[in-house]
């Protein structure tokens, strides 16, 4: 079966550290990969994707993201949290073949950056 | 200028009414979709329709009825609520139904089963 995991429910940070919110992974062929963010009360907004090429996909508001092929991950990552990154983020898959648009997500991670 | 908007943002009604969420999109998109979102926050595809074509039903029981008047808009009724579908309803638009395109989402509507 098609799915995306992200195993921690919850990833706490402080302010102007590092952040790494975790995405695994598992389709056949190749995946397009998503995350958006969800800010309370409000509609998913749409961060970066995966399609094809460079491994490392840069996106909105200094998020980044690395493919990992082997691993079969695809990890959120930015290199300094604000207080306002604080959110429930998904990761989402599109499983190859077929043009439904269909998007399979992760379960979410709340990311909580601390001042 | 709100690319997927949605009406009503919340909506309280009784077991057994039917109800209906609207949604619109002026992003000029091909795609729309309709997703749940439950009480523990999952989302999940409902139904997707490309150029007013129904192209995903995903095991949604049939009180469920998405209606596509034109490219833009994509309603979802709902007959003989139940309070299992109390959740947040999410719209989305993409460009096209492909693999590679960016779904866009409303702001969701908040609906509660009494």
């Amino acid at each position: 079966a098609q799915s995306v995991a992200q195993p921690e429910d919850q990833v706490n940070v402080a302010e102007g550290n590092p952040l790494t919110v975790k995405c695994t992974y598992s389709v056949s062929g190749n995946p397009y990969l998503f995350w958006y963010v969800q800010y309370p009360n409000r509609g998913l907004q749409f961060l970066l994707k995966y399609i094809t090429g460079d491994n490392l996909v840069k996106g909105s508001y200094g998020f980044e993201a690395e493919f990992n092929k082997s691993q079969t991950s695809f990890h959120l990552k930015k290199p300094s949290a604000l207080v306002s990154d604080s959110a429930l983020y998904f990761c989402a898959v599109r499983p190859p073949p077929g043009n439904t648009g269909k998007l399979i997500f992760g379960q979410g991670t709340t990311l909580q950056v601390k001042p | 200028d709100t690319a997927v908007s949605q009406t009503p943002k919340y909506l309280v009604t009784q077991m057994g009414n039917d109800k209906s969420i609207k949604c619109e999109q002026n992003l000029g998109h091909d795609t729309m979709y309709w997703y749940k979102q439950d009480s523990k926050k999952f989302l999940k595809i409902m139904f997707s329709y490309n150029n007013k074509e129904l192209i995903i039903n995903e095991t949604v029981p049939n009180r469920f009825s998405p209606k596509s008047p034109d490219k833009a808009h994509l309603n979802l009724h709902i007959n003989s609520l139940e309070l299992g579908d109390s959740a947040v309803y999410f719209c989305a638009s993409s460009h096209q139904a492909s693999h590679t395109d960016t779904q866009y989402f409303g702001p969701g509507t908040r609906l509660t089963v009494l």
